[in-house]
């Protein structure tokens, strides 16, 4: 069974600045998605960002990107110029073969003004 | 765009009733899903679903029950609620192959 692992369940850091959430899986897969997903107050899941493994280039979204190391099994998300409005719960996740998306702990990211 | 509908969005229950997680999506998904929400433990699967008629359970599916007799509707039963099945519940649904999940708003199910 696949498991993703998210080992800072807190952080905070200043308006403006650049932050990286960490992420690591376990899989014995070849082919699969990572994912982040955001979850503010609203309790709306949010995809932020996504990655194929097989594509070796990071993923990047405006402000978001990846840091994807397929043999350390590694997705870290960094978010740069960090706004208020990125305050939330960010969570990694792994889909496979199977399409069973599993999510890992969460990080509770908040934003200083 | 409907997206993922979910209701209800609040429930409260007591112990032993029962209730119907309702979900439906509008995108022709092939795939849909639910999850249970609890502090420190992120989102864990209870069932899922890769089609008409096809179901299989996730890795919390004790105390639940689903269907998937169309390809819009995936509702989850709770038979005889239970205070540990107090959480919040999403559904989220997608293509088989395509990887992006979307997600229901959530229900709050509280069961006292």
């Amino acid at each position: 069974a696949q498991t993703v692992t998210q080992s800072q369940p807190e952080m905070s850091v200043q308006e403006a600045e650049t932050v990286t959430l960490s992420c690591t899986y376990d899989t014995s897969e070849s082919n699969y998605y990572l994912f982040w997903y955001k979850q503010p107050p609203s309790r709306q899941m949010i995809l932020v960002i996504r990655q194929e493994a097989y594509k070796q280039q990071n993923a990047t979204e405006n402000r978001f990107s990846v840091n994807f190391q397929k043999a350390a099994k590694s997705f870290s998300l960094k978010i740069s110029d960090s706004q208020l409005g990125d305050t939330a719960m960010y969570f990694c996740a792994f889909r496979g073969g199977n399409e069973k998306l599993t999510f890992g702990t969460g990080t509770r990211l908040t934003i200083i003004p | 765009n409907a997206g993922v509908t979910q209701t209800p969005k609040f429930q409260v229950l007591k112990t032993g009733q029962s209730m119907t997680l309702q979900c439906a999506q509008d995108m022709n998904h092939e795939y849909m899903s639910w999850y249970r929400q609890d502090p420190g433990m992120g989102l864990r699967l209870i069932h899922y679903s890769v089609g008409a008629g096809i179901t299989d359970q996730g890795e919390v599916p004790n105390g639940y029950n689903v269907s998937r007799s169309t390809t819009e509707d995936f509702p989850l039963r709770l038979l005889s609620a239970a205070p540990s099945q107090t959480s919040v519940y999403f559904c989220a649904s997608s293509r088989v192959g395509t990887g992006e999940l979307f997600f229901g708003e959530g229900s709050r199910l509280t069961v006292l």
